[in-house]
Formats: structure tokens, sequence, C-alpha cells
């Protein structure tokens, strides 16, 4: 069975401008989230989607944004970059809801750098 | 809600020598509690987890990790490492019966030297 995978690995942008991210999760898996990993803040959690409804969020300004697709399939978005979203950016997926109690299987990240 | 401290940012071992990691946690009841081990340039993958039952948990690559309760720890152990094992290990939390979202500690960086 094949893995998570995230779309682009690398990333570079200027600030002021936006970013689409993309996850697939493993098949079958209908609970996708997403964290900010940086060396002072660590993994951070960003939201959850499950059955195309975004579950829960975590403490990040509205310029992030996500969505899945009917095929679990994921985005994500932010809009108006600043130098501090300069992270990699990991896309988890799960068989259920819940990351807090179920295991996640991670993707390999996409490398994000705000010039 | 839920914290998770892992005391140690680095951890230096020789090859074959045993190793031990501590997480300890924050949560007033039971937490689930997960093991994740991330090598250079992937992703995060389960080590092992405690959700009930025998506190002394067995996971894959040979680590295990024992609850302790009453020290609201959750300490990672391998017998014996390998050069392999190098990597940075995180401890997360979830809460039963309360927000979906596990908490993550800031990880620990294993150097194993030959």
């Amino acid at each position: 069975k094949a893995g998570v995978t995230q779309t682009p690995r690398y990333l570079i942008k200027t600030r002021g401008q936006q970013v689409t991210l993309s996850c697939s999760p493993i098949s079958g898996h209908r609970s996708v989230s997403w964290y900010q990993q940086t060396p002072g803040q660590g993994l951070q959690f960003l939201f959850e989607y499950f059955s195309e409804t975004q579950r829960n969020k975590g403490n990040f300004p509205g310029r992030f944004s996500g969505r899945q697709f009917s095929n679990s399939r994921s985005e994500m978005n932010v809009s108006t970059l600043e130098l501090g979203d300069s992270a990699l950016y990991l896309c988890a997926s799960s068989p259920q809801e819940g990351g807090g109690y179920n295991e996640q299987f991670f993707g390999p990240g996409t490398r994000l750098t705000v010039l | 809600a839920q914290s998770v401290t892992q005391p140690d940012i680095h951890i230096t071992v020789s090859e074959g020598a045993s190793l031990e990691l501590r997480c300890n946690y924050s949560y007033g009841a039971t937490p689930y509690l997960f093991w994740y081990v991330q090598s250079p340039g992937q992703g995060l993958q389960l080590l092992l987890k405690y959700f009930s039952g025998d506190t002394l948990v067995q996971g894959i690559k040979g680590f295990e990790a024992e609850f302790k309760r009453s020290q609201s720890s959750f300490n990672l152990r391998k017998p014996s490492v390998h050069w392999s094992d190098a990597a940075e290990y995180f401890c997360a939390v979830g809460a039963r019966g309360g927000s979906y979202i596990p908490t993550f500690g800031r990880g620990t960086s294993l150097i194993v030297h030959p």
C-alpha cells in the first residue's frame, strides 16, 4: 500500500505570495491532519479534516486554510506569506478521526522557504 | 489541556549501548501515549503506543516504553542501539474523551557514535 505523499517536496516563495500544498493520504484513510514543524516551535497542529469537514483547528491565523476532497486528498493554503512561515509542513493520515488517539501515518513533508 | 516534556534535547550514545529517552506528560487522567521517530528528510513513523492494559509496550525496531502513572512518564528504551537509530524522537500525548488534537514534545535528537 502506498504511503502518504506530499507535493511539492520543496518550495521557495517570497513574502506576500500565497502557496498551496498537497497531500494524498493512504488509500482508505479518511482523516488528514496538517502540522507545521520548525526548530523554534517544534511540531504544531494546524488542522484536521475528516470526510471533507474540518474537525479540529490549531492556533494559527486565518491565513492558513485547508480543504479536503471527496477522495480524501487534502490541500492547505497559506496566503500573504511571512518569513516566519518558513517550515516543514507535514501531512498525516489516519483511518479514523483524531490523531490524539489514533496512529497517524506521516508524509515526508513539504519544505517551504519564504524569502 | 495536556502537555509533554522531553527534558533532553540531545542524547549521545555509543553503538551497542543501551538507550533511554525521557518523556513526561501532564494530563488529568490516563492519556493516550505515542512515540514517533523522524529520520532526516523523512516524516514521522510510529514506534509504539499505549492506550491501556500492560504498562510495558513493545514497539518496532526493538524499542519498548513503560508507562508509569505515578511519575507521569512514558520513557522509551532500547537495550542495544544501532547506528541506524540516529534520528529525532518525539513523544506525543492525546486526551481521552477530550480534544482529538495530539500534543507533541519538542523532540530528542539521538546521536550514535561508532
